[in-house]
């Protein structure tokens, strides 16, 4: 298996514009996770999901943020309109309920400009 | 509620000598504890699960539920050892969403 898998690895945007980040998680995992991380926050929780339903949205930072995950292998982090403090590492990662920890994905780096 | 506390931000040693990252964590049940490294600019790894009891590169980490503490150690440390290091938590023995500390920096001067 190759993993999670993140798109793009990095994204420059400017101010305003709509950035969509993509994650292919492991085939078989059913828990599927969007982190942030900053300097200044660390690693946050935005949303996870388990059997592709959204369980705990409560760290999606504003309305601007939506995520999807319309099947078991795909999921995709919105941000519409993007604002130059949304810049951050965003990573995914995987897991199986019975699992042995999470497998993360090599995240998004984001630049709003 | 459950919380992981990573009480050092930073921490650095020399080469060779012992380091010890420090977990305290509150939950009031039965929690699985983990340790994830980050090198730089990478993606997090899973280094350490208690139940595993294992040592990796070095590293051992045992849980002490008197002290709800997770820390991390190695006798000796290296260069390559410098790394984000994270702890975390999960409640119970099936994984659901992981809880995790802030992070501690490490640097290994040579």
């Amino acid at each position: 298996d190759a993993g999670v898998i993140q798109s793009p690895r990095h994204e420059v945007t400017e101010m305003g514009q709509e950035v969509t980040l993509r994650c292919k998680p492991i085939s078989g995992h059913d828990y599927l996770f969007w982190y942030r991380q900053t300097m200044m926050r660390g690693l946050e929780l935005l949303i996870y999901f388990n059997n592709n339903v959204p369980i705990d949205d409560s760290g999606m930072p504003e309305d601007r943020f939506s995520a999807k995950m319309p099947n078991a292998s795909f999921s995709t982090l919105k941000i519409q309109p993007s604002e130059p403090r949304d810049s951050a590492v965003y990573f995914c990662a995987s897991s199986y309920i019975q699992g042995n920890g999470y497998t993360f994905g090599s995240g998004t780096r984001l630049t709003v400009v | 509620a459950q919380r992981v506390t990573q009480p050092e931000k930073l921490l650095s040693v020399f080469k060779g000598a012992p380091v010890e990252l420090k977990c305290n964590y509150s939950y009031s049940g039965s929690p699985e504890l983990f340790w994830y490294v980050q090198y730089s600019r990478q993606r997090l790894q899973l280094l350490l699960r208690h139940i595993s009891r294992e040592s990796i590169k070095g590293f051992t980490a045992d849980l002490n539920k008197g002290e709800t503490s997770f820390h991390l150690k190695k006798p000796f440390a290296q260069e390559e050892d410098s790394a984000m290091y994270y702890c975390a938590l999960s409640r119970g023995s099936t994984l659901g969403r992981l809880y995790f500390g802030r992070g501690t920096q490490l640097t290994v001067w040579p």
